[in-house]
């Protein structure tokens, strides 16, 4: 089946550097994408969505990238700090209820 | 709004046995989902619900039975436990947007 993975599983950071957080899929019909964080013990938090048909989309500090040339997703979380720490999940969906989740990327933010 | 709360927060089942876990969504949410999280690994869903007396499989559904009788309540019921199914469970609830997810159930078969 179609799947969705992370180029890395762990990333380190400075506390108030930029974070980028990435995301390959590999089915071109999932028409949506969901960023979810993931703090030890809790369930996953949504962060943002993107809809296939834009290339970029901002929140709070979080922007998102999708380069469906390439089916790649990107987080990018600006000015990171210790509360940012947690894994950080993309999931795609079909157009129905079957959200299908990376592996994740563990974000460790250095003081 | 308490939002979604799942219950127990922890379980511990010899094999063969069977337990319910409860989902409950204060938030009038159409869809429910059930996920399974195994160490290193994703959110794989189990089973899911688009309304109240509608329910249909996802990736992982052997094993496990859910019914949607109320818009409340989605519990995920294991008919005969094995270790395999150890693992944290999540429920999860939405309207048109986003997804809630409930703290989840850690549940282990020994």
């Amino acid at each position: 089946g179609e799947s969705v993975g992370l180029h890395l599983p762990t990333l380190s950071v400075q506390e108030g550097d930029n974070s980028i957080i990435n995301c390959a899929y590999s089915n071109s019909a999932s028409d949506y994408f969901i960023w979810y964080k993931q703090e030890s013990g809790k369930g996953p938090q949504f962060i943002i969505d993107i809809r296939s048909n834009m290339d970029k989309r901002q929140g709070q500090r979080v922007t998102v990238l999708l380069n469906k040339t390439v089916k790649h997703l990107s987080l990018q979380i600006a000015a990171t700090q210790p509360g940012d720490s947690a894994v950080y999940f993309c999931a795609e969906n079909f157009g129905n209820e079957k959200l299908t989740f990376g592996t994740g990327t563990r974000l460790t933010i250095i003081p | 709004n308490a939002g979604v709360t799942q219950t127990p927060k922890f379980q511990v089942l010899k094999t063969g046995q069977s337990m319910t876990l409860q989902c409950a969504q204060d938030m009038n949410h159409e869809y429910m989902s059930w996920y399974r999280q195994d160490p290193g690994m994703g959110l794989r869903l189990i089973h899911y619900s688009v309304g109240a007396g509608i329910t249909d499989q996802g990736e992982v559904p052997n094993g496990y039975n859910v019914s949607r009788s109320t818009t409340e309540d989605f519990p995920l019921r294991l008919l005969s436990a094995a270790p395999s199914q150890t693992s944290v469970y999540f429920c999860a609830s939405r309207s048109t947007g986003e997804q809630y997810f409930g703290p989840g159930t850690r549940l282990t078969v020994t």
